[in-house]
């Protein structure tokens, strides 16, 4: 079964706002990943959370990781056309064997 | 770097037939995993290794055979391919798993008839 389940399947929006995607899990957890993919390619790394931050930042990405509800989010501001994309996020569990296991993805649409 | 490459890009083969997906880093990573994407099922795993010489199952394994005889190399072997195996496949590599980026390859698309 997923560990990580990505929330919601699909969102539009225009260019300029602010997009934001969930991420649920359901066991305790190592670290969380995002990754983009763009259609056809392979998936690039965004940011990584450890268990024991709350938030990270990279240019236009925030990622928040609240361990206690097994929940992240990712937030892309000021979103662009060229950040549509699939986004995913991956979880590395605690006390398991070496693997990510990843969720099914936000497919995000910014429209010019 | 190259990072890490997969051939082929396509292939179709017909049902029974056997092939292997290449797959290939040269960032000297221990860890490399196979994943297949289908259609609303995100990416889900199918062999992984640790360091040469190491392998383990995922969590789609049946159909598939991994080796890991150099750092370099991660071939994925279909044995009797059959069209539940239509998928794009993606190799990805990393120095370890524990907190560590995945680089993946660019992606092998699969059509089995």
């Amino acid at each position: 079964s997923q560990q990580g389940e990505e929330d919601p399947q699909a969102l539009s929006i225009q260019e300029g706002e602010n997009a934001t995607m969930n991420c649920s899990y359901k066991t305790s957890i190592n670290n969380l990943q995002w990754y983009r993919q763009n259609s056809g390619r392979g998936l690039v790394h965004l940011i990584l959370i450890r268990s024991n931050e709350r938030e990270k930042h990279s240019g236009r990405l925030r990622v928040t990781l609240d361990t206690s509800k097994k929940s992240s989010s990712l937030l892309i501001t000021a979103s662009r056309a060229a950040d549509t994309a699939s986004y995913f996020c991956a979880t590395h569990t605690q006390g398991g064997s070496e693997k990510l296991v990843f969720g099914k993805g936000t497919k995000l649409t910014v429209n010019p | 770097n190259a990072g890490v490459t997969q051939t082929p890009k396509f292939q179709v083969l017909k049902t029974g037939q056997s092939m292997t997906l290449q797959c290939a880093q040269d960032m000297n990573h221990e860890y490399m995993s196979w994943y297949r994407q289908d259609p609303g099922m995100g990416l889900r795993l199918i062999h992984y290794s640790v360091g040469a010489g190491i392998t383990d199952q995922g969590e789609v394994p049946n159909g598939y055979n991994v080796s890991r005889s150099t750092t370099e190399d991660f071939p994925l072997r279909l044995l009797s391919a059959a069209p539940s195996q239509t998928s794009v496949y993606f190799c990805a590599s990393s120095v370890g798993v524990r907190g560590d980026t995945q680089y993946f390859g660019p992606g092998t698309r699969l059509t089995v008839l």
